[in-house]
């Protein structure tokens, strides 16, 4: 079965620096695979996607991500953090049954 | 309105109350999600609707009713709660099954049971 790990739960970072959030998957052959933000008081929206080609991927508000598979890792970054990026992320998977399972999620907190 | 539209945004009901959230999508998607968000738990997703037939139920008790009268139209139907059912319940919606791609959420309902 299909699975996503985010190993940090807190992320904290002064703006302007670079970020990075991690991300593991475990499926058996190459999933879709997405980064969804979540903003207080508000539902997901997705960041950006990845199902076949280019590794790297780039997305909505500056963000980007790569996809190794040899690490099993779909891992978000973002060169230069603003305040109103501070948020909760969130990685996701789908696979072969259509179902889309999220991770626990990272909480991203900036300092000024 | 555009975009998927919930409402209550916020809930208090008690373990013997029934109640409904509602949810509504301006997207003219013909997939249609109901997921539960809890702290500290990733995402569980608890139905999902295809073209108004119900495709999963993932071992949700039966407390929650679900129901999707037309595709644009998601109903969460509540009774006899506990309290560890308080959590943000969020829609969504997808062009397809599955969305290979984008869900589109709404912002939640907040559901606290005392």
């Amino acid at each position: 079965a299909q699975s996503v790990t985010q190993p940090d739960i807190h992320i904290t970072v002064s703006e302007g620096a670079s970020l990075e959030l991690r991300c593991n998957y475990s499926y058996g052959a190459t999933p879709y695979l997405f980064w969804y933000v979540q903003s207080p008081g508000q539902g997901l929206q997705l960041l950006l996607k990845y199902f076949s080609g280019d590794t790297l991927v780039q997305g909505i508000k500056g963000f980007e991500a790569e996809f190794k598979r040899s690490q099993s890792s779909f891992n978000l970054r973002k060169p230069s953090v603003h305040w109103s990026d501070a948020a909760e992320y969130f990685c996701a998977v789908e696979g072969r049954d259509d179902k889309i399972i999220f991770g626990k999620g990272t909480r991203l907190h900036i300092l000024p | 309105e555009t975009g998927v539209t919930q409402t209550p945004r916020h809930l208090v009901m008690g373990m013997t109350n029934k109640k409904s959230l509602k949810c509504e999508q301006h997207l003219g998607h013909n997939a249609m999600y109901w997921y539960k968000q809890s702290a500290k738990k990733p995402l569980e997703l608890m139905f999902v609707y295809s073209l108004e037939e119900r495709v999963e139920n993932n071992s949700v008790p039966s407390r929650f009713s679900p129901e999707c009268p037309n595709s644009s139209h998601l109903f969460l139907h509540l009774h006899t709660l506990q309290p560890e059912d308080s959590a943000l319940y969020l829609c969504a919606s997808s062009q397809i099954l599955g969305g290979v791609g984008e869900l589109f959420f709404g912002e939640g309902s907040r559901l606290t049971v005392l």
